[in-house]
């Protein structure tokens, strides 16, 4: 079956640490890759997408890789702060299926002063 | 720019009875989904519309269904309520229809008793 999983547990780091975040999936074939940010009763936000040919994308302190052999995505917060303390979800769309994003369950990350 | 606006944020309704959600896009964005989010499934995606027409359908029952309007903008029904249907129902819009990049909303609540 296709699945999409992320750490079910919750991340607690301390200030100035990087969190990593991991994504894996199974039997898909993704055009590409992204990740969004949730705060409790809010929607995700946009973050960052990654494409099947890509490597890995930077944006301030954060850092996405994809490695379609391992079929997985990690997602890196550098520096982190209390203000990054959230559920972090990835979401990919199939080759050939746009218009369709597949979640993760999202994984809550809790940065300690 | 004004982001995506759905109404009502919050919506007590019965087994049985029928709802109606409503979801404007950012403006000049053609693109509606709708997503189903519950803390067990996560984030489902429901349907895609884009210029008034469905474009993609996720695995949900037909009392399911949406419709979007010449201006954008989007509705969302269910009818028959289920205890099941309590969820956040977010709605998300993108320029080309693409997904490459998502605006949410900040859903609607929707509880069945």
């Amino acid at each position: 079956s296709q699945k999409i999983e992320q750490n079910s547990e919750a991340l607690n780091i301390q200030e100035g640490k990087t969190a990593t975040l991991t994504c894996n999936y199974t039997n898909y074939s993704p055009a590409y890759l992204q990740w969004y940010r949730q705060d409790p009763g809010r929607g995700p936000v946009f973050l960052l997408l990654i494409r099947e040919n890509e490597k890995e994308k930077r944006k301030e302190r954060l850092k996405v890789t994809f490695d379609t052999t391992l079929k997985q995505s990690l997602f890196h917060i550098t520096a982190s702060q209390p203000a990054d303390s959230a559920t972090y979800l990835c979401a990919l769309v199939r080759s050939g299926n746009t218009g369709k994003l597949i979640f993760g369950q999202g994984t809550t990350l809790q940065v300690k002063p | 720019k004004a982001g995506v606006t759905q109404t009502p944020r919050y919506l007590i309704k019965t087994r049985g009875q029928q709802v109606t959600l409503s979801c404007s896009p950012i403006s000049g964005h053609r693109s509606v989904s709708w997503y189903q989010q519950t803390p067990g499934q996560g984030l489902q995606f429901l349907f895609e519309y884009f210029s008034e027409t469905q474009r993609n359908k996720g695995n949900f029952p037909g009392r399911f269904s949406g419709r979007q309007f010449s201006n954008s903008r989007s509705e969302m029904n269910v009818s028959t309520l289920e205890l099941g249907d309590s969820a956040l129902y977010l709605c998300a819009s993108s320029a080309d229809g693409w997904t490459e990049k998502l605006f949410f909303g900040s859903g609607t609540q929707l509880s069945v008793l």
